[in-house]
């Protein structure tokens, strides 16, 4: 079962602009850990904003916010002031623990193209 | 800079070959995580070691291997290629493991491109 759905393959937004990149996600576990990563055309994965399931608060680091509702069990990212360096793969994560160990599950990713 | 080491960055070998990709963690990182990008099956978890052991596995096949040595540099061994490998092979490097608190960022190499013809 698709434990990290991501359903917009593709999203557009005009350059300063805000946008929100939808994440659903399914685990049973009471604790764990959700996150976002970019993924520019040159193909590093870069680290953007993470958020604890046991954490009240939206997580925020700059123009990114994470707008996580537990019990619809969604974790959106919200870019405000859209760049045209935005432009990117977006990658929602959960992070699995396991006995002894962990992994990062990712979605299929969203591709975000800002338009100048 | 990630801090992230991968070599090497790009490869181009036949079917039936093995080839070795190297990973070098951050300063300071204890643990390593195996990632396989492909169009058709997305990023895929291959496995994960901490200090040396073995600690989760992902649906690794069987032709492949990995090992994380002393100085906790880790090898993703490739063997018995076929044209299905071709993919980016992330390492990725985190300080703690499993049941830590906290965020465990995982921090990324730029990635080593295999391609299988």
């Amino acid at each position: 079962a698709q434990k990290i759905t991501q359903t917009q393959p593709g999203m557009f937004v005009q350059e300063k602009e805000a946008v929100t990149l939808d994440c659903t996600y399914d685990t049973s576990d009471q604790s764990y850990g959700l996150f976002w990563y970019k993924q520019p055309s040159s193909g590093e994965m870069i680290f953007l904003i993470y958020q604890g399931s046991y954490d009240e608060q939206n997580a925020t680091e700059g123009r990114y916010s994470l707008n996580f509702q537990k019990a619809r069990k969604s974790a959106n990212l919200v870019i405000s002031a859209s760049q045209l360096g935005d432009s990117a793969m977006y990658f929602c994560a959960m992070r699995e623990e396991e006995t002894s160990g962990s992994r990062l599950t990712f979605g299929e990713g969203t591709q975000l193209t800002v338009n100048p | 800079d990630s801090g992230v080491t991968q070599t090497p960055k790009h490869l181009i070998t036949a079917t039936g070959q093995r080839v070795t990709l190297r990973c070098s963690p951050r300063s300071g990182d204890l643990s390593v995580y195996w990632y396989q990008q492909s169009l058709d099956q997305g990023l895929q978890f291959l496995i994960q070691y901490y200090n040396g052991e073995e600690r989760a596995k992902g649906n690794i096949l069987e032709r492949f291997s990995a090992q994380q040595f002393p100085d906790l540099h880790s090898e993703l061994n490739l063997s018995s290629l076929e044209l299905g490998d071709s993919a980016l092979y992330f390492c990725a490097s985190s300080s703690t493991t499993a049941t830590s608190t906290g965020a465990n960022v995982l921090t990324f190499g730029a990635g080593s491109r295999l391609t299988v013809l």
